[in-house]
């Protein structure tokens, strides 16, 4: 199962804090994508990224932000803005944007 | 509005009985669309996608135009098929849009 990782497995964020997702690729593509997933509601997009050095908003891109500075990893900052962040966090890549995505283990983040 | 309609959130069925997921999608462009699957401790991947019209570990799905479906069937199910299945639906770009998901269960 290489490929895509993510971590950790589980994250807890304190009110007003930011934390970050790590998600990391070694497939060699060019796209790479963050969703969200809540109960009942499938797969939200929040970013995705094209190549390095560009990324762009999604469909609930509010209070999260992320980056592309090398190829291999594209990291998910949750803020404080965010009001409603406990959910299950998924990490997709793909060789571009036309080719199957491939999906990480994903990050469960938790409010305390 | 682009959206995917998975009508049931749970469906339970006997081994050796045929299975239909269901999917609606709303799109006005040419479509896109695949099928995901999530076993229990797994990864989510991909199942098939209707370019490629391939039948995998049993299942097809077919794209109809006219009412706007890509339903998965299986002319008998087995307990492995037990899992979680998203349908999605690429808009263009990079984009692709998944349905709320049907946890599917096949008994004994």
């Amino acid at each position: 199962d290489g490929g895509i990782t993510q971590s950790p497995k589980y994250l807890f964020r304190k009110e007003g804090q930011n934390v970050t997702l790590s998600c990391e690729q070694n497939l060699n593509h060019d796209a790479m994508y963050w969703y969200r997933q809540d109960p009942g509601q499938g797969l939200r997009l929040i970013y995705y990224s094209q190549i390095v050095n560009d990324f762009q908003k999604g469909d609930i891109a509010e209070g999260y932000s992320v980056s592309r500075e090398k190829k291999e990893s594209f990291p998910l900052t949750v803020t404080s803005a965010q009001k409603n962040p406990t959910a299950f966090y998924l990490c997709a890549s793909s060789k571009t944007g036309q080719e199957t995505q491939y999906f990480g283990p994903g990050t469960r983040l938790l409010v305390l | 509005a682009q959206r995917v309609t998975q009508p049931e959130k749970l469906l339970s069925v006997f081994k050796g009985a045929p299975v239909e997921l269901k999917c609606n999608y709303s799109y006005s462009g040419s479509p896109e669309l695949f099928w995901y699957v999530q076993y229990s401790r797994q990864r989510l991947q991909l199942l098939l996608r209707h370019i490629s019209r391939e039948s995998i570990k049993g299942f097809t799905a077919d794209l109809n135009k006219g009412e706007t479906s890509f339903h998965l069937k299986k002319p008998f199910a087995q307990e492995e098929d037990s899992a979680m299945y998203y349908c999605a639906l690429r808009t263009g770009g990079f984009k692709t849009i998944f349905g709320a998901g049907t946890r599917l269960f096949v008994k004994a």
